[in-house]
């Protein structure tokens, strides 16, 4: 059982480059969700997903896309890097909502923006 | 929208003391509030969670309490030992239920 899975664990891009950090689930969760993670400020969120089709914005959604075309997927793409998406990011599915169970999360993907 | 404080941001111990990590919450309408861990280069990991409908909750060596009136909850380790240094970070549901907020984290670091 893989749990939450992302890919890739490290990247490097460039000031206005796009790319996509990758995530999936075999839990069969319906609740899927994006943090990123910088020094002294916790876990933030970027964007949620209950369920296949439905998508809503967290804390800090600007700078970032994300769509849930199946209940196992869920990609966060970055549309113009900037140095200020430098961070750590994580993925994490639930399996209904955020507020009563368990999130489980992916390891992390690594981003560095130059 | 929820917010939540987390104190203190470093605490060190030494090995077999008792460790507490304080959280407040703004939402008095959040019913959820778990714990993660997150060891150096890992993911965060649920230690222990807790619901508004009760006071305190306890796992072998790990232990939370909640205040509902103060909206305030904690996290209390004892018989600490040095696999238990780490990164803490306290949670809350939010209103609707469809949202975590974490706080900013406690550096724990138990000293042998």
């Amino acid at each position: 059982n893989a749990g939450v899975t992302q890919t890739p664990k490290f990247q490097v891009l460039k000031t206005g480059q796009s790319m996509t950090l990758q995530c999936a689930q075999d839990m069969n969760h319906e609740y899927m969700s994006w943090y990123r993670q910088d020094p002294g400020m916790g876990l933030r969120l970027i964007h949620y997903s209950v369920g296949a089709g439905i998508t809503d914005q967290g804390e800090v959604p600007n700078g970032y896309n994300v769509s849930r075309s199946t209940t196992e997927d869920f990609p966060l793409r970055l549309l113009s890097a900037a140095p200020s998406q430098t961070s750590v990011y994580f993925c994490a599915s639930s399996y209904i909502w955020a507020g009563n169970t368990e999130a489980f999360f992916g390891q992390g993907t690594r981003l560095t923006v130059v | 929208g929820e917010n939540v404080e987390q104190h203190p941001s470093t605490l060190s111990v030494q090995e077999g003391d008792s460790a507490v990590i304080k959280c407040t919450y703004s939402d008095s309408a959040s019913n959820y509030f778990p714990w993660y861990k997150q060891e150096l280069g890992k993911r965060p990991q649920l230690i222990i969670d807790i619901r508004s409908n009760v006071g305190e909750k306890k796992d072998q060596r790990i232990a939370v309490t909640l205040n509902k009136t103060a909206k305030h909850f904690s996290l209390h380790i004892t018989e600490t030992q040095p696999e238990d240094s780490a990164v803490y970070f306290c949670a809350a549901s939010n209103r609707r239920g469809n949202k975590l907020v974490f706080g900013a984290g406690t550096i724990l670091r138990v000293k042998s």
